[in-house]
């Protein structure tokens, strides 16, 4: 497809259980990021892969949160033993390579329709 | 550490006027890009311009245009003759060019735009 792909768009879930979220950025994009958006805590950094790199995930915020990228394409987001306050719209961007130190480097990302968790 | 201010979180204007939304950021990094990204009612982020730091010309694109001030740290971002489908939330972002933070965006927390008919 033309754009970043994210699936499902909708998961309500309940509490104590774990969930998957897939993101299939945009072909040719080797950086992917995922970021979370909610109404107390606004738009987060989760974590960023590129490449064959070992991702940075410090913006995770507790070790109930994983993800991987197989292939260098795909990526799945976990999250185990659900929250409430895990409930927020998760997104996924990606973008040409991230890793540039240059001044032309930067590419912007691209970001999908995102997945709207609801835990009960 | 980075932060991104946009202190309006709400602007309700009248269709074709003007509305200007404003972003603050702090940075101790001296390189850096700016973004200005727009949130539709179906909620995908558009990406709308890249700016960095190196650059300090105002930028037109049809009737947005942005003025980057580095003295004020101030991006700010102008819609002339507003029309009812710029209403959106605008998310002000910055990210730096080191290469342990792969560019990740740090964001405001966002303008909502209501333009009435």
């Amino acid at each position: 497809g033309a754009g970043v792909s994210q699936s499902p768009s909708n998961k309500v879930t309940e509490k104590g259980k774990d969930v998957e979220l897939r993101c299939d950025p945009i072909s040719g994009h080797t950086a992917l990021y995922w970021y979370r958006q909610s109404l107390g805590q606004g738009l987060e950094f989760l974590i960023y892969f590129q490449g064959n790199s070992a991702p940075d995930k410090s913006g995770l915020p507790s070790d109930r949160f994983s993800a991987e990228r197989t292939g260098g394409s795909v990526s799945t987001l976990t999250i185990q033993r659900t929250q409430q306050e895990d409930s927020a719209v998760y997104l996924c961007a990606s973008s040409l390579d991230g890793s540039g130190t240059g001044v032309s480097d930067n590419q912007p990302q691209h970001f999908g329709d995102g997945t709207r968790l609801s835990i009960l | 550490a980075q932060k991104v201010t946009q202190a309006q979180t709400e602007i309700s204007v009248v269709e074709k006027e003007d509305v200007t939304l404003d972003c603050v950021y702090e940075t101790r990094d001296t390189t850096y890009y700016l973004f200005w990204y727009k949130q539709p009612p179906s909620g995908e982020l558009v990406f709308l311009i890249r700016r960095n730091s190196f650059d300090e010309q105002n930028e037109i694109s049809g009737r947005y245009s942005w003025n980057f001030q580095k003295s004020t740290s101030s991006f700010n971002f102008t819609i002339t003759a507003s029309q009812v489908v710029d209403s959106a939330v605008y998310f002000c972002a910055l990210s730096d060019l080191s290469k342990a933070a792969g560019n990740k965006l740090t964001f405001g927390g966002g303008t909502r735009v209501l333009v009435k008919p």
